[in-house]
């Protein structure tokens, strides 16, 4: 079940930045920490973002996080083709008691 | 560099059940929590559950009654096993490693931050 709720595309040129916002609820985002995953065609997600803004070791700074109230948004500057994929946000849900995910961004760069 | 493989059964008949284990290399199994999630065809991610080293488990409540995560700390393995599937079980899983921790100012943290490639099981007679 996905209680976190994601616009299904979002699409832009080479260079342009991009947002994709994850909308949840005070049982989820409002009350922890958000993560970010990046899904390249035929492959496993990839953490991006983790404790709604940090990044792993290896991962570009083009890309951030930010969280206020029960949103959560990536943005990524300076789009690159290889950066077409699926993006997923996630978190854990207090009122649930299990980890959710998005429903899933599909980046097109034009 | 921690690695994580999945292996197992491609193709499961309905009503049976889905066995599947996850090799950790590169790295120790403990102190860590470590997961099985799954995604549909063309679909989205689903959280099955999520197993400690010491054996503590948490089970997505939509699964829960047929699913049982297990690790065996001598192989630094942990395996996944649901009951009773049906079409609907038809997804990758992926195993994953899950940072979990907990702060009283920011909530529960829960990034997967290692993955297996993910293994295709197709339910079906």
């Amino acid at each position: 079940q996905s209680v976190l709720t994601q616009p299904p595309s979002v699409s832009a040129a080479p260079g342009q930045n991009v947002t994709i916002s994850c909308s949840g609820t005070s049982s989820n985002i409002g009350s922890n920490c958000v993560s970010w995953y990046q899904q390249l065609p035929g492959t496993a997600p990839k953490l991006l973002i983790y404790d709604n803004n940090k990044r792993p070791s290896g991962i570009p700074d083009r890309f951030s996080g930010s969280k206020s109230g029960t949103s959560a948004t990536l943005g990524i500057t300076g789009l690159q083709t290889g950066d077409e994929a699926d993006y997923y946000c996630g978190t854990w849900d207090s009122g649930l008691s299990v980890g959710v995910f998005g429903t899933g961004t599909k980046v097109t760069v034009l | 560099q921690v690695q994580l493989q999945e292996s197992g059964p491609g193709l499961v008949k309905p009503s049976e059940t889905l066995s599947l284990t996850c090799t950790v290399s590169g790295g120790s199994i403990t102190s860590y929590y470590w997961s099985w999630i799954r995604q549909p065809p063309g679909k989205g991610l689903e959280l099955i559950g999520y197993i400690f080293y010491s054996g503590n488990t948490n089970y997505n409540p939509s699964l829960e009654s047929r699913v049982t995560i297990s690790v065996d700390t001598s192989k630094n393995q942990f395996s996944l096993e649901l009951s009773s599937v049906t079409a609907a079980d038809t997804a990758v899983y992926y195993c994953a490693r899950v940072g979990k921790s907990y702060d009283i100012l920011t909530g529960y943290s829960l990034p997967f931050d290692f993955w297996g490639q993910g293994t295709l099981v197709t339910v079906s007679s």
